[in-house]
């Protein structure tokens, strides 16, 4: 099986910090994506994270730890159209190995609903 | 295309009846995802193709619910004999590939209501 978790809501105020945890335990990891959904629109990539570490991008940063199962994102300097879904997604497959039944197969966590309030 | 394009962009049916979806994805990508979204809640896997082949359909909830992908473009998610569970925004989405660092692109949905 596969387990994604994240937390249902945050809330924080404008240009505050916000970092949205997310735990995965899977049979295969090939990478671990975040996106941003907007109420009634379609999700937008944000992020990928396939190595250990910190990657930064403007106000968003990603972090993994693979021996954890652990990811956040981290978003600075927080603006009212960041209030949004944020959702974790994992790429799973074995490293190196092309299983007919789960390479590329792309799952969500349910979401991270960010608030922000002025 | 530019984008992945589904359509319809609403569909409203009533119970019992069998509905279509469609998706068509960006030019050149070879993966193809199905997802379904109830109100307020994540995405649910429902199928993937790699070109025309679906090395994984766990995700569909019962055997009314079949998809094909035809020329390794276009693909349709057919619902049989509606239910009011049904209902739910089903997303698509394609990547270039499905190996590493491949991001999905979704398109904007087909919102589905069964009365």
């Amino acid at each position: 099986g596969q387990n994604i978790d994240q937390p249902t809501e945050m809330t924080a105020t404008e240009g505050a910090i916000v970092q949205i945890n997310c735990t995965y335990q899977t049979s295969g990891f090939n990478g671990l994506f975040w996106y941003q959904q907007h109420a009634g629109e379609a999700p937008t990539f944000l992020s990928y994270n396939v190595l250990d570490g910190l990657e930064e991008k403007g106000r968003f940063s990603s972090f993994l730890s693979r021996s954890k199962g652990y990811s956040y994102l981290l978003l600075k300097e927080l603006q009212m159209k960041d209030s949004a879904s944020y959702l974790c997604a994992v790429n799973k497959g074995g490293a190196g190995e092309r299983t007919t039944d789960s390479w590329g197969k792309l799952q969500f966590g349910a979401g991270t609903q960010v608030v922000v309030t002025p | 295309g530019a984008g992945v394009s589904q359509s319809p962009s609403n569909k409203v049916t009533e119970k019992g009846k069998d509905v279509e979806l469609r998706c068509d994805p960006i030019s050149g990508h070879t993966a193809l995802y199905w997802y379904r979204q109830s109100l307020g809640q994540g995405l649910e896997f429902l199928i993937y193709f790699q070109g025309n082949s679906a090395p994984d359909k766990s995700g569909l909830p019962s055997d009314r619910f079949s998809a094909e992908r035809t020329g390794g473009s276009v693909s349709t998610l057919t619902i049989q004999r509606t239910q009011q569970e049904d209902s739910a925004v089903y997303l698509c989405a394609s990547s270039l590939d499905t190996g590493m660092n491949t991001e999905a692109f979704f398109g904007q949905g087909t919102r589905l209501t069964v009365v």
